[in-house]
């Protein structure tokens, strides 16, 4: 069955780099049916969309992100990664990775979510 | 950026009736809207695309309906399980992907 699970530091200081991994089980991140997404909930909030990876390395950003965010896919460990830049305190949030068909684009498994918090 | 606006925020429905949550959307997208439900501390579930499609699993008591900009989920004879937050969420027009901000059904 399809899992995705994401991993990294819990704690990240401000203005510094948020990084997180995601892998996967159960499917290949090289199928070309799939996009790779990352998205986020602050506390209590709505979900964000932050981005998404095809297998040939082809991303799209939320253009509120775009200048801070890279997502990168190594789909020889059949992972996916996010960083991003300068983070602030509104940068805490559960982070979860998420499968999507390449059309219609919707979230069809999620990882667990990883909760990063951001300290000044 | 099309703005996705569900009502009401909360929604207070007793066991065994039908609950009905509602989301705009600030332009039109077609059919392009996904329905999920999160419970506290897991992830979203996907429970219906394209609209209407229920996804696999999800249990017939979920319906959806709509197009263009007025969308609805309905959960017939809701059960103990059922309450949750709900999210739509449009992929008509992106990027971005955008979310409601969340319906909460709680037990009445």
């Amino acid at each position: 069955q399809v899992q995705l699970q994401e991993s990294g530091p819990g704690l990240v200081k401000a203005s510094q780099t948020l990084s997180l991994t995601c892998s996967v089980s159960g499917v290949s991140t090289r199928s070309g049916s799939y996009y790779w997404s990352w998205i986020r909930q602050p506390a209590g909030k709505e979900l964000e969309w932050i981005g998404r990876i095809y297998t040939s390395g082809g991303t799209y950003y939320n253009p509120s992100l775009e200048s801070r965010v890279t997502i990168s896919i190594d789909t020889a460990k059949n992972q996916f990664s996010l960083k991003l830049t300068s983070v602030t305190a509104a940068d805490t949030a559960v982070y979860y990775c998420a499968r999507g068909p390449v059309t219609p684009y919707y979230f069809d498994h999620w990882g667990q979510g990883a909760l990063v918090t951001v300290s000044s | 950026e099309i703005v996705m606006t569900q009502s009401p925020a909360t929604l207070s429905v007793s066991p065994g009736e039908r609950a009905t949550l509602s989301c705009r959307a600030s332009r039109s997208i077609s059919n392009s809207l996904a329905w999920y439900q999160q419970k506290p501390g897991q992830a979203p579930r996907l429970l219906i695309y394209g609209a209407s499609t229920r996804a696999t699993d999800v249990s017939a008591r979920f319906s959806g309906s709509g197009s263009g900009t007025e969308f609805t989920l309905t959960i017939s004879s809701l059960q103990s399980e059922d309450f949750a937050i709900y999210y739509c969420q449009q992929y008509n027009n992106w990027p971005p992907y955008t979310f409601g901000q969340g319906t909460k059904l709680e037990i009445k």
